[in-house]
């Protein structure tokens, strides 16, 4: 089966700039996540669809972050202004329906540089 | 909330030699652990899971993992390295939120194999 597509794989920006993520999970899967990984840390969990519900978003800077997933199938990721702190590899991942027994499926990541 | 604590940031060891990861985690019920294995450029893949039943898990490559609720602990092994093992690991748990889960990574171990 084809996997979780990500794009652009790279992207550099000057501070203050927006930028967006795009990301086509599996086919047939239910739920959608945003990870960033800071380098040297682990993922950490930015937003969680259901479809085209959001069921996380407590650790997404709302004032400057946004996602949507319309028609519950993409979703796309903005960061308006960005600021040097959001360098980071942004991954996308998705699994079938979402239970915590679940194995999560991750895209190859979208490389972030903030100047 | 739950959390995950992998101790050692970089680990090298031999090619064939055994390998251990570390992993604790924190979390009042009982959890489901996992874990991830990110190369190089790419996304993270899943080694393996516990849930319930028999503490000792097999995954792929050749790895297992036991866990053990009086360490809080649920280490990754492998009784012979090759080569192709040198990667990040993450350890992460699943911790319930309401009516969502969340998965918590660890920071990760870097693992190196020398020849």
């Amino acid at each position: 089966e084809a996997g979780v597509a990500q794009s652009p794989r790279y992207k550099i920006i000057e501070k203050r700039q927006s930028v967006a993520f795009w990301c086509n999970p599996i086919s047939g899967h239910a739920t959608l996540y945003w990870y960033q990984q800071i380098l040297g840390q682990g993922p950490k969990l930015l937003i969680q669809f259901q479809n085209n519900g959001v069921v996380d978003d407590s650790q997404l800077p709302k004032d400057r972050f946004s996602a949507e997933r319309l028609k519950g199938v993409d979703s796309t990721l903005k960061i308006q202004p960005a600021k040097l702190e959001d360098s980071a590899v942004y991954l996308c991942a998705s699994s079938r329906t979402g239970n915590p027994n679940e194995k999560l499926f991750f895209g190859s990541g979208t490389q972030l540089s903030v100047l | 909330a739950q959390s995950v604590t992998q101790p050692d940031i970089h680990i090298t060891v031999s090619e064939g030699a055994s390998l251990e990861l570390r992993c604790n985690y924190s979390y009042g019920a009982t959890p489901y652990l996992f874990w991830y294995v990110q190369s190089p450029g790419q996304g993270l893949q899943l080694l393996l899971k516990y849930f319930s039943g028999d503490t000792l898990v097999q995954g792929i490559k050749g790895f297992e993992a036991e866990f053990k609720r009086s360490q809080s602990s649920f280490n990754l092994r492998k009784p012979s390295v090759h080569w192709s093992d040198a990667a990040e690991y993450f350890c992460a748990v699943v911790g319930s939120g309401g009516s969502n889960y969340k998965l918590t990574f660890g920071k990760g171990t870097l693992l190196t194999v020398n020849p």
